[in-house]
This record gives C-alpha cells, sequence and structure tokens, in this order.
C-alpha cells in the first residue's frame, strides 16, 4: 500500500522557536491532511491541502501541498507549550475513505 | 455539535476473550472508519462502514470484524485475544474523502 515517510520522528525545541516538519511519499496524493494527537486523546484535524502548490494557514500553522503532489511540509512558528503532541501527516487512498499515516513527529516544548 | 463519542474508553481483558467497542459518529456522518494504534506500528486501518456496508477492510485477521447501524453507529469486536491486540482504538467518522474526524479511542489492555 502507499506509505508515508514522515520526518523527523521527534523534536525538542525551545519555546517561541519555529518547527518544521515534511512528509514524503513514493505515490502521488490528490489531499493532504495535517493531524495532531495529544496524549490520551485522538487525532484532531489541523489543515487539509487540496491543490498542489497550496499553502493553507491555521493560526500558528502552516501547511503546503508540494508541487510534485508527492510531499508536504508542516510549519508551527513561535512554538508555546501546548503545541506538544505527535503531528502525523495522512491521505487518502485516490477514491476512498481510507487514510494511509505517516509515524508522527513527536514535539516536545522546553519552556 | 457533538463529536465522535467512543465507548468503553478504557477496559482491560485476558487472553481468549472477546470484545466490543462502540463508537457513535457525528451527527450526519455515514462514513465510519476504525484504526488500531499501537507504539509500534502506528495508525493502523481496520475496516470502514457506509450505510451499513463495509467498503474497504485492512490487513487484520478475521478476529477482527465490525459492523454498522442504520443510524451509522458503529461496533468493532475483536475475538479470541491475543496479547498483541492491546492498543488505543480509534473510530472516525467523515462527510467526504479523506477528512475523518476522530473519537477519543478505545484504549484495550490484554493480559
Amino acid at each position: 500500500g502507499q506509505q508515508l515517510n514522515q520526518s523527523p520522528q521527534s523534536m525538542f525545541i525551545q519555546e517561541g522557536e519555529d518547527v518544521s516538519m515534511n512528509c514524503t511519499s513514493s505515490s502521488i496524493f490528490n489531499t493532504w491532511l495535517w493531524y495532531k494527537q495529544d496524549p490520551g486523546e485522538g487525532p484532531v484535524l489541523l489543515i487539509a491541502l487540496y491543490k498542489a502548490g497550496e499553502l493553507t494557514s491555521n493560526g500558528r500553522l502552516t501547511a503546503q501541498f508540494g508541487i510534485t503532489r508527492k510531499d508536504s511540509f508542516l510549519n508551527i512558528s513561535a512554538s508555546i507549550p501546548s503545541d506538544v503532541g505527535i503531528y502525523f501527516c495522512a491521505g487518502p487512498r485516490s477514491n476512498d475513505y481510507k487514510l494511509s499515516f505517516g509515524a508522527g513527529t513527536t514535539v516536545t516544548v522546553r519552556a | 455539535k457533538a463529536g465522535v463519542t467512543q465507548t468503553p474508553r478504557y477496559l482491560i481483558k485476558t487472553r481468549g476473550q472477546q470484545v466490543t467497542l462502540s463508537c457513535s459518529p457525528i451527527s450526519g456522518h455515514r462514513s465510519v472508519s476504525w484504526y488500531q494504534q499501537t507504539p509500534g506500528q502506528g495508525l493502523q486501518f481496520l475496516f470502514e462502514y457506509f450505510s451499513e456496508t463495509q467498503r474497504n477492510k485492512g490487513n487484520f485477521p478475521g478476529r477482527f470484524s465490525g459492523r454498522q447501524f442504520s443510524n451509522s453507529r458503529s461496533e468493532m469486536n475483536v475475538s479470541t485475544l491475543e496479547l498483541g491486540d492491546s492498543a488505543l482504538y480509534l473510530c472516525a467518522s467523515s462527510l467526504s474523502i479523506g477528512e475523518l474526524f476522530f473519537g477519543e479511542g478505545s484504549r484495550l489492555t490484554v493480559l
């Protein structure tokens, strides 16, 4: 099946720093999704991207759908303690509701 | 609008037993998907239901089964539990392809 390679696997950052993570695939995706999961909770959708080259923001979060349609990145600006969690990229197979997920990027913020 | 509700939140079973997990989707969402999340394997797709029909199935053994009712509520069942079935089981509902809204999950521990 389609595999999403997400990096980095984990990161420790200082409060106030900007964070960047990315996701690549050997297959083309028509939609890229970014989710965040807090401890003990289910993943929450942060940003959805539908068009190659699209750049979308949600507060301090910015995500881009790569031109090749095989990659996407997520930036978090001016990180704060509540940014702690696991961030997942995901994409649906071409015509159904099944999502493939990256392995996740664990973000830990040092105050 | 109420979110996706999963019950129970936590449960402990012993090997060989069976378990049933329940999911109530967001009102109006007819697609319900189930995922297994473990530290080693990440988020793995189990199956997806739409209008009481299983549309997609992941690569899990036949011990894992599910169903959807006419009100879109869904249940999943795991029979003959094994230690490796210990995981967070996440249900997600969706209105359109790709944008899944997850519940908080049911954490199953098999002893």
